[in-house]
């Protein structure tokens, strides 16, 4: 069975540092991996997609990479900003052909000015 | 374009009564899934539609839950009897096709009395 961590469960960061989220899952037969942000009280929403054949991916100040092999991701973010505090979570299949999405917890970030 | 929209964005009902929450999805997106979040947690997968039938309802928590897709389009799921432990809020995500990229809409927060 599936299962995602997500490490820490908060983080508190003055404003311009740059910091990273980790993400770990069990079963590593996966096809790819998604980041979301999520407001309080608001939905998800899509920060970036790895496909299994990829190693990392970017947008803007944010940077995510996949380690299939040790079944590990992480979110990289480059000069925090208050504007960034945010719960992000990270999402990945059930098992290998599976459309459902498992999650982790969530890093719950607050960004300090 | 007009992302994934639900409604009703609050729910309120009483204890054994039935309710229904809409979504509707991304326009031209074939795949519609349901899920449920707890507060604190992190989503967890309720069904899947690839198109108009349900390819996996292995999610729903039992045959009080029910979903439709009737045109292939909107969607509706359906709670009989609710009970207090149905209180969550309700997520809706679509996709072009199937192994891609989710995209959520804003939930619908229900709250059994």
């Amino acid at each position: 069975k599936q299962e995602v961590t997500q490490i820490p469960a908060a983080l508190s960061v003055p404003e311009g540092e740059n910091l990273v989220l980790n993400c770990s899952f069990t079963d590593s037969a996966i096809y790819n991996l998604q980041w979301f942000r999520q407001d309080p009280g608001k939905g998800l929403t899509s920060l970036l997609l790895i496909q299994s054949s990829q190693r990392e991916q970017t947008s803007g100040r944010l940077n995510a990479s996949l380690d299939k092999s040790s079944g590990r991701s992480t979110l990289y973010i480059a000069a925090s900003q208050p504007g960034d505090s945010a719960t992000y979570l990270c999402a990945v299949p059930a098992q290998g052909g599976s459309e459902k999405l498992v999650f982790g917890k969530g890093t719950k970030l607050t960004v300090n000015p | 374009g007009a992302g994934v929209s639900q409604t009703p964005s609050n729910k309120v009902t009483e204890k054994g009564k039935y309710v229904e929450l809409r979504c509707d999805p991304i326009s031209g997106h074939t795949a519609l899934y349901w899920y449920r979040q707890s507060l604190g947690q992190g989503p967890e997968f309720l069904i899947y539609f690839q198109g108009t039938g349900a390819a996996d309802d292995s999610g729903l928590p039992n045959d009080r839950f029910f979903a439709v897709r009737p045109e292939g389009s909107v969607s509706t799921l359906k709670i009989q009897r609710t009970e207090r432990g149905d209180s969550a809020v309700y997520l809706c995500a679509s996709s072009p096709a199937g192994y891609n990229e989710q995209f959520f809409g804003p939930g619908t927060r229900l709250t059994v009395l």
